[in-house]
């Protein structure tokens, strides 16, 4: 168990650019989540992937925003355009559902964007 | 999701316990309770889960009240790497995929 891996740990942008984060999951994790996290919040739920099909989306995801998870082992987050207010945490989690409740997630060190 | 109500923070003194109260009143039968907590600079983690019985583990104990509408984190004796955010969470087994985080408490462990 290597954990649940994010690249890049920081990245600055100006504002319209595109920013892209890579997440890693534990291996046998076959669900893996996206969350936002600003100063002083808990994380926002984004979206969330079964295996390559991406389930469930936040309305926080704008057209903007775009994830994917191609292969059902790594997944991306992409933000085009990027505003100031993209600035945040990004946060990368995964477990391997069993269909209980008590199902925990493991968390990346996440991806802290700046938007200058 | 049930919503849950937590202080905005607390503080301990190291070396002793503390109770890290979460208020849950609209919980249904197939809530599961979850405690994660996040240390300065990294991701969430993991402490501990329960759904009526009272839970122990290596980091915490979970007690949970009688009609499920509250429940408690006790750390037993604080260290300052307690020194957190503490969420408590509500995961229904049978809806709703997402794990849903609010603000938590802070807390402090003082030397």
């Amino acid at each position: 168990d290597t954990g649940v891996s994010q690249d890049p740990r920081h990245k600055i942008t100006k504002r319209g650019q595109n920013v892209t984060f890579r997440c890693d999951p534990i291996s046998e994790h076959n669900r893996l989540y996206w969350y936002r996290q600003t100063l002083g919040q808990g994380p926002e739920f984004l979206t969330y992937f079964q295996n390559e099909a991406q389930l469930e989306k936040s309305r926080l995801l704008s057209d903007r925003f775009s994830a994917e998870r191609p292969k059902g082992s790594f997944s991306t987050l992409e933000i085009q355009r990027t505003e100031q207010g993209d600035s945040a945490m990004y946060l990368c989690a995964s477990y391997r559902a069993v269909g209980s409740g008590a199902n925990v997630l493991t968390f990346g060190a996440g991806s802290r964007l700046t938007v200058l | 999701d049930a919503k849950t109500t937590q202080p905005n923070s607390m503080e301990s003194n190291e070396e002793e316990p503390v109770h890290l109260p979460c208020n849950h009143s609209t919980i249904s039968g197939t809530d599961y309770i979850h405690w994660y907590r996040q240390l300065p600079s990294q991701g969430p983690e993991y402490v501990i889960h329960g759904l009526t019985s009272n839970v122990n583990n290596r980091m915490a104990s979970l007690a949970i009240a009688e009609d499920r509408k509250s429940s408690t984190l006790i750390l037993h004796r604080a260290t300052l790497r307690d020194a957190a955010v503490y969420y408590c969470i509500l995961r229904d087994v049978n809806y709703g995929q997402n794990f849903v985080f609010g603000p938590g408490t802070r807390l402090s462990v003082l030397p």
